[in-house]
């Protein structure tokens, strides 16, 4: 039982390149959220998935685009990366809403655009 | 817009000492409210988990309270050792399936 699993754990990427980070997790899930973290910031939201087939914009979607690619699956991609989305992005997922439920998070990617 | 802080950004303490850390938020109409604990280059791994119902969660040393007429929940760790150190974030579920975070305390505990 992995949990929630996320790859690249690390990536440099130049102004304009597009990469997509994958997640899964194994917990039968309904839920999974991407977010990505600054420093002295708390957790963002980008976007989430409530469930299979449906995806909704989080707080700071501007620049990605996601897929929910069957429950176990949801990749977070960037068409053309900028300095600004130099961070550190994480995975979550949880059984039902956030709001509710507990969620359970991926070790992360830290991803850096030159 | 709730807003939830956490004060101080950063605590130093001896091995052995009993700590409090603290979370405020502006909003008192939460479903719940975690605490997640985050090593340096790691993911977050949730300790403890309050519904809007409760007033308190324990695990082991850990002792979460909430009191949402004050906007308020405090982290309790027992007899705090080195393994403690990370950083420890609150986060609060609101309206619309939405979570809020803390920029988390920075605890070390020192041998």
């Amino acid at each position: 039982n992995a949990g929630v699993t996320q790859t690249p754990k690390f990536q440099v990427l130049k102004t304009g390149q597009s990469m997509t980070l994958q997640c899964a997790q194994d917990m039968n899930h309904n839920s999974m959220y991407w977010y990505r973290q600054d420093p002295g910031m708390g957790l963002r939201l980008i976007y989430y998935s409530a469930s299979e087939g449906t995806t909704d914009k989080g707080e700071v979607p501007n620049g990605y685009n996601v897929s929910r690619l069957n429950k176990r699956e949801f990749s977070l991609r960037l068409e053309s990366a900028a300095p600004s989305q130099t961070s550190v992005y994480f995975c979550a997922s949880s059984a039902g809403p956030r709001a509710v439920h507990e969620q359970f998070f991926g070790p992360g990617t830290r991803l850096t655009v030159l | 817009k709730q807003e939830v802080t956490q004060i101080p950004a950063a605590l130093s303490v001896p091995e052995g000492e009993n700590l409090v850390l603290n979370c405020s938020f502006t909003d008192s109409a939460i479903y719940n409210l975690q605490w997640f604990r985050q090593d340096p280059g790691k993911g977050l791994t949730s300790l403890l988990l309050i519904q809007s119902s409760q007033r308190e969660q324990t695990s082991g040393r850990l002792n979460a309270s909430l009191d949402k007429s004050s906007g308020r929940s405090t982290l309790y760790i027992a007899a705090s050792q080195p393994g403690d150190s990370a950083t420890y974030l609150c986060a609060v579920g609101v309206g619309n399936n939405d979570m809020r975070f803390g920029a988390g305390t920075r605890l070390t505990v020192k041998p």
